[in-house]
């Protein structure tokens, strides 16, 4: 079935620091990808997408390029900040009818001053 | 942009109540919306698809008599967690897309606390 693995977090950066998350997936078709991003205590928000291979995705400084020929949908942001202290969520849906979104496990970052 | 709005966002109730949660889809329609359950630190789980005018569709090992699922308008899905325990507790949140492919919009979930 389709999945979404992500690298294992929690992920310690100091501030300005370049960040990467790793994200890999499996689809049995032609996916959209994902990247949301949670708040303490709050619900998920969209970060970025990318739809179709060689498509960035990109906002507030966050990238992430869809390569088919890897699977990947790599996070980055060149220098981080205590604000984006959160849990990063890779995903994918299947662009057939409306299915639900196949997320990765988290990747809790924190950003330290 | 798409909004969806969820409601309450925190419960605090006595084990054996019920309670509803709603997730309205504020400028949109949507035939479908999702039900998923995080458990702390932990990422979402699907629990169901809800979808309107008709039965829920629940992932396997989700009781469905257990967590009612209602659509009744395109707007509006609820889950109702039936005799809830401390076991029930955790933080329950829905989405819905404005279109087919369309990037899922979040409530902003419900922290439910079962004492």
């Amino acid at each position: 079935g389709d999945s979404v693995t992500q690298m294992e977090g929690p992920v310690t950066l100091s501030e300005e620091a370049f960040l990467t998350i790793n994200c890999t997936y499996t689809a049995t078709g032609y996916p959209s990808l994902f990247w949301y991003v949670q708040y303490p205590g709050e619900g998920l928000q969209l970060l970025l997408k990318a739809t179709k291979a060689d498509d960035k995705g990109s906002n507030k400084g966050f990238e992430a390029t869809y390569r088919k020929e890897t699977t990947s949908f790599h996070l980055e942001k060149g220098s981080v900040q205590v604000s984006d202290s959160a849990v990063y969520f890779c995903a994918l849906i299947i662009n057939s009818g409306n299915t639900p979104l196949v997320f990765g496990k988290g990747t809790r970052l924190s950003v330290i001053a | 942009g798409a909004v969806v709005s969820q409601h309450p966002s925190r419960v605090i109730c006595k084990s054996g109540t019920s309670v509803k949660i709603e997730c309205r889809s504020l400028d949109f329609q949507a035939t479908t919306m999702f039900w998923y359950r995080q458990f702390p630190k932990k990422s979402l789980m699907l629990m169901a698809t809800s979808n309107e005018g008709s039965k829920a569709t629940y992932e396997q090992g989700v009781e469905k008599d257990k967590f009612l699922i209602n659509h009744a308008s395109l707007t509006l899905s609820t889950l109702t967690v039936t005799s809830a325990h401390p076991e029930d507790s955790s933080f329950y949140i829905c989405s819905a897309s404005p279109d087919t492919g369309q990037p899922q919009h979040f409530g902003d979930g419900t922290r439910l606390s079962i004492l």
